[in-house]
């Protein structure tokens, strides 16, 4: 069983439209979560951490679900500058991280 | 710069050439990472390091690729007799020590902006 798995897509929405995208994990020791964004030819980038009361940056929202061993990120207002792939990324006790395969984003003007 | 440094950021060998690639982690950084990513593709994780030593090398392939950080100096990823399936972009990133946020950065981590490998 892989340790992050994610939907990989792609999702194409129109400007202004609102996107969530889910991420499961396996390890239900896992201690930090995190959302990265990756432009085409591009290195990942850190986009925000995910913390246990769930937290929210702008138009971005991030939650946790441990229960369920998921998190999630929602998008309101989507912006074309928001395409890109977006990772989940899982950090169980240790130094490890764990990466989703990304979800694909396209927004359409 | 205190950021994530690779070099070099773009590399052409003809096969059977070998290919190597250098990351020097972010300031106050002591774990090391490195990923591949195939056109088209995810990442995929190859090896993790501390200084002098390699945690775990799970994804790395068992033959031409080898990877050190030793004690001074960049990370460097060594790949031997380089074929056509290695070209790939590689992503060096870095990481504190767990639970250890630095003056530079959160306690997650970080990438440089790859090497760019094509074999010809």
């Amino acid at each position: 069983r892989k340790e992050v798995e994610q939907d990989p897509g792609p999702f194409n929405v129109p400007e202004g439209a609102t996107v969530a995208f889910n991420c499961t994990y396996s390890n239900s020791a896992s201690q930090s979560f995190f959302w990265y964004r990756q432009d085409c030819r591009k290195e990942p980038k850190l986009l925000m951490s995910v913390y246990s009361s769930g937290n929210e940056d702008g138009r971005f929202t991030a939650q946790l679900n441990r229960a369920s061993q998921y998190i999630s990120l929602l998008i309101r207002d989507s912006k074309l500058s928001d395409s890109a792939t977006y990772l989940c990324v899982v950090r169980p006790p240790g130094n490890q991280f764990y990466f989703g395969t990304g979800t694909s984003l396209t927004v359409i003007p | 710069n205190a950021g994530v440094m690779q070099n070099p950021r773009h590399l052409v060998r003809r096969r059977g050439q070998e290919a190597r690639l250098r990351c020097s982690p972010m300031k106050g950084h002591s774990h090391v990472y490195w990923y591949r990513q195939l056109p088209e593709e995810g990442l995929k994780f190859m090896v993790y390091l501390q200084k002098e030593n390699i945690i775990d090398e799970s994804g790395m392939p068992k033959e031409r690729f080898s990877a050190e950080f030793p004690k001074e100096g960049p990370s460097i990823l060594r790949i031997q007799q380089v074929v056509r399936g290695d070209s790939a972009a590689y992503f060096c990133a870095s990481s504190p020590r767990p639970g250890q946020a630095t003056r530079y950065s959160g306690n997650t981590i970080y990438f440089g902006e790859g090497s760019w490998l094509t074999v010809v």
